[in-house]
């Protein structure tokens, strides 16, 4: 069975902080991993992928991946209320993206 | 464009009932996936679809029926509902690497 671990939360920050979330995995041929944000009774949204191992940028996000510990988290810079959220972490199985496994999330708030 | 469209929104079954939850995609996805999330739970795969006529089973198909005659279209079936079938129900298409997720439908059965 493979898994997907994240911390369960729930996460309160100051809005302006950095917001730290992270995921572990247990299958060491996951290629793929994927952040998504699930806003109160909405559907989840992609906001970040990453392949490589080290860092990805895409403005205020940075994911950050470590194959060699099965390790992959996301950091938020200068947090806003907006993102207050519950963040998904995602694996593609067998050494692709076809199929996703998904952690339970972890409810992040941002505290104006 | 309208993505990835839901019906019903939401519904209540009684225990023994049967219904079908229906998904349409308009982006001439080959790749469509039911999911289930149960409350502060993460998403579980039910069933997917690599293209028309194709179907396999996810994490949790116990219960559950799909049929893929187009690539729009991928309907979820229940058969004989039972309250572990209550759940919010998220169907997606699948662009080269990002899921689109469908606004979802809550499932409630008593």
């Amino acid at each position: 069975q493979k898994e997907v671990e994240q911390n369960s939360g729930p996460l309160s920050v100051p809005e302006g902080a950095i917001a730290s979330l992270n995921c572990t995995y247990s299958d060491r041929g996951s290629q793929s991993f994927f952040w998504y944000r699930q806003y109160s009774g909405k559907s989840p949204e992609l906001i970040m992928f990453i392949y490589s191992n080290g860092d990805k940028e895409d403005g205020r996000f940075t994911a950050q991946l470590n194959k060699a510990s099965q390790y992959v988290s996301l950091l938020i810079r200068d947090s806003q209320p907006s993102d207050s959220a519950t963040y998904l972490c995602a694996v593609g199985t067998q050494g692709g993206s076809e199929k996703l496994v998904f952690g339970k999330g972890t409810k992040l708030t941002v505290n104006p | 464009n309208a993505g990835v469209t839901q019906t019903p929104k939401f519904r209540i079954l009684k225990i023994g009932q049967s219904m079908t939850l229906q998904c349409t995609q308009d982006m001439n996805h080959n790749y469509m996936y039911w999911y289930r999330q149960d409350p502060g739970m993460g998403l579980k795969l039910i069933y997917y679809s690599v293209g028309a006529g194709i179907t396999d089973k996810g994490e949790v198909p116990n219960g559950y029926n799909v049929s893929r005659s187009t690539t729009e279209d991928f309907p979820l079936r229940l058969e004989l509902a039972a309250p572990s079938q209550t759940s919010v129900y998220f169907c997606a298409s699948k662009s080269s690497y990002e899921q689109y997720f469908g606004p979802g439908t809550r499932l409630t059965v008593t």
